[in-house]
């Protein structure tokens, strides 16, 4: 079972805002910094979001991330088919002295 | 340009050691601030971190795995180790190194993952 905590699934239409959430706790989300991966079937996750809210260079800024608290999220506009794909979140957990993991959010466009 | 290449046996039988080596490029890993992680996924599961191994020489090991886990580097040949002992098959999927700079948690650069079954 994963310390960071993803709805397993979510779907929307392509043209909306979705918002993935990621929840913690204050020794991990609440005290460092949170990034997030976009991973396709077969393929290695792609860096999308770190430091909370900063993007790569080569990340669209349809994708853009915050935190709050004990949470994180990660919201996509305009959404695309291509879009659709695995997103994980990620943190250092200062108590446990490693890196946790969410257990991932399944998007469908459609 | 950054590049990491994952490598190892594809197949390891239960109780064997597993070996895997990163080998990267575009940085020195004595740099300050930068660090190699060990990142694995069972299939169809979420991603599991295993490791880091730092400039500084400075390690961390995910609490589970930490007495079967060690990481290593080799800095004048731009590679890092990972052993892991007594195999199980619950042990197999993708095994990922991921390139990480000034933070200890955002992977910028992955390799492209070596799939390890455990099996007899």
């Amino acid at each position: 079972q994963s310390l960071l905590t993803q709805p397993p699934s979510m779907s929307a239409a392509p043209g909306q805002r979705i918002s993935i959430s990621c929840s913690g706790r204050t020794s991990n989300i609440e005290t460092n910094f949170v990034s997030w991966y976009q991973q396709f079937p077969g393929t290695a996750p792609r860096f999308l979001i770190y430091d909370d809210d900063k993007r790569p260079s080569d990340i669209p800024d349809r994708f853009s991330g915050s935190k709050s608290g004990t949470s994180a999220t990660l919201d996509i506009n305009l959404l695309q088919t291509e879009d659709e794909a695995t997103y994980y979140c990620g943190t250092w957990d200062s108590t446990l002295r490693s890196v946790v993991f969410g257990g991932g959010t399944k998007l469908t466009v459609l | 340009q950054v590049t990491l290449r994952d490598s190892g046996p594809a197949l390891v039988k239960p109780t064997q050691t597993l070996t895997l080596t990163c080998t990267f490029s575009g940085f020195s890993l004595s740099t300050n601030g930068m660090y190699i992680n060990w990142i694995r996924q069972a299939p169809g599961k979420a991603l599991e971190w295993l490791a880091l191994i730092g400039w500084d020489d400075t390690r961390y090991y995910n609490p589970s795995l930490k007495t079967r886990v060690t990481i290593s580097k080799d800095t004048s040949n731009n590679q890092v180790v990972l052993t892991v002992t007594n195999m199980d098959p619950v042990d197999t999927g993708t095994y990922y190194c991921a390139w990480a700079r000034e933070s200890f948690s955002s992977f910028d650069i992955w390799g492209q993952g070596t799939l390890v079954t455990v099996s007899p």
